[in-house]
C-alpha cells in the first residue's frame, strides 16, 4: 500500500495568512493526488485533483503542485470558511490511501 | 445537480452486519465509480473499496477483504456496502463518493454512523 504523510498535522493561522501543506507519499503517484476539505460534523469537500486542477466552484486561493511523490496544498490569504482540516488522497492504485489530515485552527 | 442520498444511523451487536445504501441522482448512475470511505470518531478517512457499475468490477481494502462486500443495483441507482462480522472498532461514519474524472471524488453522501456494541 502507498503511505501518504501530511505535514504539518496541524497550523494555526490568522485570516490573510498563506499556508501550505505538504503530502509525501511512499512512491511516486505520477500527478493522482487529490486533496479535501472536512470541517466538523461534514462530509468532505473536493478542493483539488489531479495535483493542481481546481474542483468546480472552489475559490481560487486554493492551488495544488508538487510531482513524483511530493505534493502540496496552498491556501492563499486564509478566509474564516478555510478553518477545517485537509486530507491528501492518492488514486494511482488501489488500495487508494489518505493522509493523517491536517487541521487548520485560528491563531 | 449530483446528490448521493444515503440511509440512516444504525446500532448493531458485535458479530452482525450492516448495509448501508447510497441512492445517487443527477447524474447516469452506471457511468461513474462509487466509492466507500469510513471516519472512526475523531479519526482520518480510510478507503474501504470501489464499485464500478458499468462493469460490475469492485476493488477491496485488504484490510476488510472477506468481510466487505459492495454492490450496485442499476434499476434502483443505488450502491450497496455491507460489513460483516463487526466489531467495536468498526464504529465510524461510513461514506459514499462518486468518482469523477482522475479518480476524483467529487460528490459524497451525507454520511451514515454506524455504532457497533457489545
Amino acid at each position: 500500500d502507498i503511505q501518504m504523510t501530511q505535514s504539518p498535522s496541524s497550523v494555526s493561522a490568522s485570516v490573510g495568512d498563506r499556508i501550505t501543506i505538504t503530502c509525501r507519499a511512499s512512491q511516486g503517484v505520477s500527478n493522482w493526488i487529490a486533496w479535501f476539505q472536512q470541517k466538523p460534523g461534514k462530509a468532505p469537500r473536493l478542493l483539488i485533483y489531479a495535483t493542481s486542477s481546481l474542483q468546480s466552484g472552489v475559490p481560487s486561493r486554493f492551488s495544488g503542485g508538487g510531482s513524483g511523490s511530493n505534493y502540496t496544498l496552498t491556501i492563499r490569504s486564509l478566509q474564516p470558511e478555510d478553518f477545517a482540516t485537509y486530507y491528501c488522497q492518492q488514486a494511482y492504485s488501489f488500495p487508494r490511501t489518505f493522509g493523517q489530515g491536517t487541521k487548520v485552527e485560528i491563531k | 445537480q449530483v446528490q448521493l442520498v444515503q440511509s440512516g444511523a444504525e446500532v448493531k451487536k458485535s458479530g452482525s452486519s450492516v448495509k448501508v445504501s447510497c441512492k445517487a441522482s443527477g447524474g447516469t448512475f452506471r457511468d461513474y465509480g462509487i466509492n466507500w470511505v469510513r471516519q472512526a470518531p475523531g479519526q482520518g478517512l480510510e478507503w474501504m473499496g470501489e464499485i464500478i457499475p458499468i462493469f460490475n468490477t469492485t476493488n477491496y481494502a485488504q484490510k476488510f477483504e472477506g468481510r466487505v462486500t459492495i454492490t450496485a443495483d442499476e434499476s434502483r441507482s443505488t450502491a450497496y456496502m455491507e460489513l460483516s462480522s463487526l466489531r467495536s472498532d468498526d464504529t465510524a461514519v461510513y461514506y459514499c463518493a462518486r468518482v469523477a474524472e482522475w479518480e476524483a471524488l467529487d460528490y459524497w453522501g451525507q454520511g451514515t454512523l454506524v455504532t457497533v456494541s457489545s
